[in-house]
């Protein structure tokens, strides 16, 4: 098993660019998740998937968009790159969150961004 | 809003024990996860608690407090491989795990 898979792992644009992100996962997972996450900083939520065709906004959604694409795929675009998307992104996967069951997420291995 | 207060740095010696502190304030809360970040990698999930109580996986254990808001990470026996980022996260809904900015711990020889 891969697990989560990102691609690419590093990418320069240029202000005003376009490009979309990548990201599989393999483990049957129904929950995927696009986080960024800054120098020195935790990661923050910018869209997440509760199942293929569903999509909700997180707490940085802002210049970005994204598509379920299958159970397996969930991509993030960058319409019109900015610096300030300078970041790592990175993908998670897991189980529907249910209480009373462990909360577990599974991380891609981030794509570094740099927007000059 | 929501947020979570954790140390910026912790530094002890091999061979130690150290605690990482966790604070956070949210609207909605079922559960409070820990994951290791070792730089340039990804983050990987080390722990859960979702009722009070003290959750122990080997070296690694876990504390919660529902009614101080509050939980812990305890590394006992630390290697010099356990330095890294410690992040905790709070799920407070369906799609919503806050993360704390991370605690970066250096293990001295």
């Amino acid at each position: 098993n891969a697990g989560v898979t990102q691609t690419p792992k590093f990418q320069v644009l240029k202000t005003g660019q376009s490009m979309t992100l990548q990201c599989a996962q393999d483990m049957n997972h129904n929950s995927m998740y696009w986080y960024r996450q800054d120098p020195g900083m935790g990661l923050r939520l910018i869209y997440y998937s509760a199942s293929e065709g569903t999509t909700d906004k997180g707490e940085v959604p802002n210049g970005y968009n994204v598509s379920r694409l299958n159970k397996r795929e969930f991509s993030l675009r960058l319409e019109s790159a900015a610096p300030s998307q300078t970041s790592v992104y990175f993908c998670a996967s897991s189980e529907t969150f249910r209480t009373g069951r462990t909360d577990t997420q599974y991380f891609g291995p981030g794509t570094r961004l740099t927007v000059l | 809003g929501q947020s979570l207060e954790q140390p910026s740095e912790v530094t002890a010696v091999e061979g130690a024990i150290v605690q990482i502190n966790c604070t956070y304030q949210t609207s909605g809360f079922y559960g409070l996860s820990w994951y290791q970040q070792h730089d340039g990698g990804a983050p990987t999930f080390l722990s859960y608690n979702a009722l009070d109580g003290l959750e122990e996986t080997g070296r690694f254990s876990s504390f919660l407090s529902r009614s101080d808001s509050y939980g812990y990470l305890l590394l006992q026996e630390l290697q010099m491989k356990d330095s890294a980022s410690y992040f905790c996260a709070a799920r407070t809904g369906r799609r919503a795990l806050t993360f704390g900015s991370g605690t970066r711990l250096q293990v001295q020889p």
